[in-house]
């Protein structure tokens, strides 16, 4: 019953290094996303996936590069972190109708 | 492109109805959302109706949908304490119409006593 799951829950990272967020789904969705959240506002689509092999990019991809060689795992690289990636992030999975998310990484860049 | 959007506060007394409207732009929308956001957490979904689909009733909830004036309304029946959170209206997207999720900015929804 995990749902999406995300990891890790926190990190802190300084300016220039790289980091890759993890995401992995059970419910053998085609369909994968990441968004960012800054503090008191919406969601921005980064990257997004319609199955394995294929990524696309959202409204928001600079700075960050996505893979997805299974229809389980889609996870999210950070290459030279700056502080305006500083936010928390969320992955999601969707069927043809339900979409679900996973709990968020709070990344902090100093 | 493809657009989401919501009025960003309501405040309604403990024991009324909530009613939180949202409009979109893509009318080949196939499947719109309503999601939860409590402080500090992720999102929840709440529910979710299916385009050709006019209203959809799920306990407290009922959902409203007016294809026409690409309008939809999610209304909590005795709002309680509980209920204040975020509500974010999403919809499906995109050039292959439905690849996208795309999310209104979201209703802070706040509870008088």
């Amino acid at each position: 019953n995990a749902g999406v799951t995300q990891t890790p829950k926190f990190r802190i990272l300084k300016i220039g290094q790289s980091m890759t967020l993890q995401c992995a789904q059970d419910m053998n969705h085609n369909y994968m996303y990441w968004y960012r959240q800054d503090p008191g506002m919406g969601l921005k689509l980064i990257y997004y996936s319609v199955g394995a092999g294929i990524t696309d990019k959202g409204e928001v991809p600079n700075g960050y590069n996505v893979s997805r060689s299974t229809t389980e795992d889609f996870p999210l690289r950070l290459e030279l972190a700056a502080p305006s990636q500083t936010s928390v992030y969320f992955c999601a999975s969707r069927s043809d109708s339900e979409a679900f998310f996973g709990q968020g990484t709070r990344l902090t860049v100093v | 492109g493809e657009d989401v959007e919501q009025s960003l506060f309501l405040s309604v007394r403990e024991g009324d109805s909530s009613v939180i409207n949202c409009t979109y732009t893509d009318s080949s929308s196939t499947y719109l959302y309503w999601y939860k956001q409590e402080p500090g957490a992720g999102l929840q979904l709440l529910t979710y109706i299916f385009s050709n689909m006019d209203m959809k009733q799920d306990q407290r909830l009922t959902v409203l949908l007016n294809k026409k004036d690409k309008h939809l309304s999610l209304r909590i029946a005795d709002t309680q304490t509980g209920d204040s959170a975020i509500y974010f209206c999403a919809g499906l997207g995109g050039m292959n119409r439905d690849d996208k999720i795309i999310f209104g900015k979201g209703t802070r929804l706040h509870i008088l006593p």
